[in-house]
């Protein structure tokens, strides 16, 4: 398995906190990215770098900002956490050497009450 | 924009029967599609990939896919159910980002049980 651990693995939060979900990669891979998956919508890209520093939005990144200042980590902070943010947030890394496979994270399951 | 639909939320069929999970993409160009699997409380795990080779895609515990360009799908079959294959599916294409990041536009999920 790709060497790909989220911290926490499981959060409940009260609306209109902060949340920050990490996720740590050993396997030194260029792209990460943060997903939601939610019943009957599949995974959705919310995220996505291709470096550090280096982050750009994916299709549902309002309410969402991350940050990448090492290769190996990847945060995802929700500033003001909303009920509509309840969800399993996946990770997921992927390199040239990977070609187009992305390799997925256990996941974080939220739930903001 | 690409798009994925999979036909049936939910799928049953009996241990040992044929197993066919469907799969429909819209690309303007020749995608890149896979098939994941994802276990009750696990991440995906990739089952297989089509990338413009073959078009008959084989990929671990015994399922394969066929790419069908004039009907744009990439379907999913395994001859023989087995109880270790329930879990839920899922279908994706892929997309190019900046710099090279894949875009992985999904399907919504088919929920395969199998019966004993």
């Amino acid at each position: 398995d790709a060497g790909i651990t989220q911290s926490p693995r499981h959060k409940v939060t009260e609306t209109g906190t902060p949340v920050t979900l990490r996720c740590h990669q050993t396997e030194n891979h260029r792209y990460m990215y943060w997903y939601r998956q939610d019943p009957g919508h599949g995974l959705r890209l919310i995220h996505y770098s291709y470096g550090v520093k280096d982050t750009d939005k994916g299709e549902v990144s309002d309410g969402y900002s991350v940050s990448r200042s090492k290769t190996e980590d990847f945060l995802l902070t929700l500033e003001s956490a909303t009920s509509s943010q309840t969800s399993v947030y996946f990770c997921a890394i992927s390199d040239a050497t990977t070609a187009y496979e992305q390799y997925f994270g256990p996941g974080t399951r939220l739930t903001v009450t | 924009a690409q798009s994925v639909t999979q036909l049936g939320s939910h799928v049953s069929v009996s241990e040992g029967a044929l197993v066919l999970l469907r799969c429909n993409y819209s690309s303007s160009v020749p995608p890149y599609l896979f098939w994941y699997v994802q276990y009750p409380n696990q991440g995906l795990q990739l089952l297989l990939k089509y990338t413009s080779a073959a078009t008959l895609v084989k990929g671990i515990n015994g399922f394969e896919a066929e790419f069908k360009k004039s009907e744009t799908s990439f379907h999913l079959t395994k001859p023989s159910a087995h109880m270790s294959d329930a879990a839920e599916y899922f279908c994706a294409v892929s997309d190019r980002y900046r710099q090279g990041a894949q875009k992985l536009v999904f399907g919504q999920g088919t929920r395969l049980t199998i019966n004993p």
